[in-house]
């Protein structure tokens, strides 16, 4: 059955620098997301990705976040300048349209 | 404000006991899923539902629309079915991009 897959499994990072969580999508899915969990709290939406574009983004996806869909099969996510409170663990998932969503197994980030 | 509410939190069960778990929503929704977390982090779907009753194995998802609820049941629950139990809904609101909105899960643990 086809997985959505998610590298790293898991990153450590400095506070501050640049880091790029990567995803690739089931091939005939359409719909594209990120979510994030910090530990011991509620998986909580970032954004939406449809068309090549960002189609809904939460609170938390400030300017320091970006998506890319670089190459039609690829999802990143990137978080511009990383913050202790960016510490989470961030799922990938992926849909054809009002269909079960897939999930990645995370990418947990660790913020030094 | 808490759009979805599970209950219970954490839930101790013998082998062979009927389980269940129950999800409140409130606010319109086009579809409810439930999910599964396991210890290591991935998320896996187990049911999407917009209205009545879903069977997969010994998993029974029910909802009741008029009353904004859920239920996940498990029948002779076993040990391999501990995991962290997730309602997310689809709301309304929610334009075309069908992103989740979570609850905070409800624990299962089974013993032997």
């Amino acid at each position: 059955e086809p997985e959505v897959t998610q590298t790293p499994s898991h990153q450590v990072t400095q506070m501050g620098q640049e880091v790029i969580l990567r995803c690739v999508p089931i091939s005939n899915h359409l719909y594209f997301y990120w979510y994030r969990q910090i530990l011991g709290q509620k998986v909580e939406f970032l954004v939406s990705f449809y068309n090549n574009e960002i189609s809904e983004k939460s609170e938390i996806f400030d300017d320091q976040f970006s998506v890319e869909r670089p190459d039609g099969s690829n999802f990143t996510l990137k978080i511009r300048s990383t913050k202790l409170e960016d510490s989470a663990m961030y799922f990938c998932a992926s849909t054809v349209s009002n269909q079960p969503q897939h999930f990645g197994d995370g990418t947990r980030l660790s913020i030094l | 404000k808490n759009e979805v509410e599970q209950s219970p939190q954490n839930l101790t069960a013998q082998e062979g006991e009927f389980i269940t778990i129950n999800c409140s929503y409130s606010v319109g929704i086009s579809a409810l899923h439930w999910l599964q977390q396991h210890p290591g982090g991935g998320i896996v779907s187990l049911f999407m539902l917009s209205s009545g009753k879903k069977k997969h194995g010994r998993l029974i998802a029910t909802i009741n629309i008029q009353e904004k609820h859920s239920s996940l049941h498990i029948t002779a629950s076993h040990p391999r079915d501990s995991a962290v139990y997730i309602c997310a809904v689809i709301l309304h609101s929610g334009g075309s991009n069908y992103k989740l909105t979570f609850g905070k899960g409800t624990l299962l643990t089974v013993n032997p």
